[in-house]
């Protein structure tokens, strides 16, 4: 048990549709990452967060959007879905220890992922 | 651009074989290097990492040594076993992200 808790496990839905897939990450952790893992694609990042705020942006398309919660859970809101985003989402959280890049370590604790399926 | 390349899979082995995952990266700077290893119906988690030239890390019987001037990180196991079928992932970290291989499959039979 990595500490991250993500849900739903499992998520069906259709075309067009909006969903939000939500992380708790390890107690302590204040960054969050979110991946996107399929199979012609591999394990892609779309975004991080750290203490609330936007840190870093990956391959993010335009409508997906995220947010960090003063309690630090995240959620990752997909909207307009198409069935090409059918894939697993992780979310990952991490400490880092101070500010910049200095203080990633790189050692991430991933969620069991939430599998979504677009129809 | 920074990246990473495995070599494809599956690597289907018999038990106690010898494992080798090649993994060669592209990056600026100097990057930390990492394997990470996702079981069957489970998150990723880090099997080891090394953070600069010559370092090796090791876990569980696995290791891999930053080689600098072949930027390579390749994974290595003396005696495999059924449990560590798994998908296993190369990873570098840059400026502060943490950019995964494809990833490569490895089953292991009786």
């Amino acid at each position: 048990d990595s500490g991250v808790t993500q849900t739903p496990k499992h998520l069906i839905t259709a075309t067009g549709q909006r969903v939000t897939l939500r992380c708790s990450p390890r107690s302590g952790d204040l960054s969050v990452y979110w991946y996107q893992q399929s199979l012609d694609q591999g394990l892609q990042f779309l975004i991080q967060y750290y203490n609330g705020e936007e840190r870093a942006k990956g391959n993010i398309l335009e409508r997906f959007s995220a947010q960090q919660f003063p309690d630090l859970h995240s959620e990752l809101n997909l909207s307009s879905l198409e069935l090409g985003d059918s894939a697993l989402y992780f979310c990952a959280s991490s400490v880092v220890a101070s500010g910049g890049y200095a203080g990633y370590t790189g050692e991430l604790f991933f969620g069991e992922g939430s599998r979504l399926t677009v129809l | 651009g920074n990246s990473v390349t495995q070599m494809e899979g599956p690597v289907t082995l018999s038990e106690e074989a010898f494992l080798t995952i090649n993994c060669t990266y592209t990056a600026t700077g100097y990057p930390s290097l990492f394997w990470y290893v996702q079981y069957p119906g489970e998150g990723l988690q880090l099997l080891l990492k090394a953070t600069k030239a010559d370092d090796k890390g090791s876990n569980k019987g696995f290791e891999a040594t930053y080689r600098k001037e072949t930027t390579s990180f390749h994974l290595e196991k003396g005696s495999v076993q059924v449990s560590d079928s798994a998908v296993y992932f190369c990873a570098l970290l840059v400026t502060g992200k943490l950019i995964f291989g494809q990833g490569t499959t490895l089953q292991v039979k009786p």
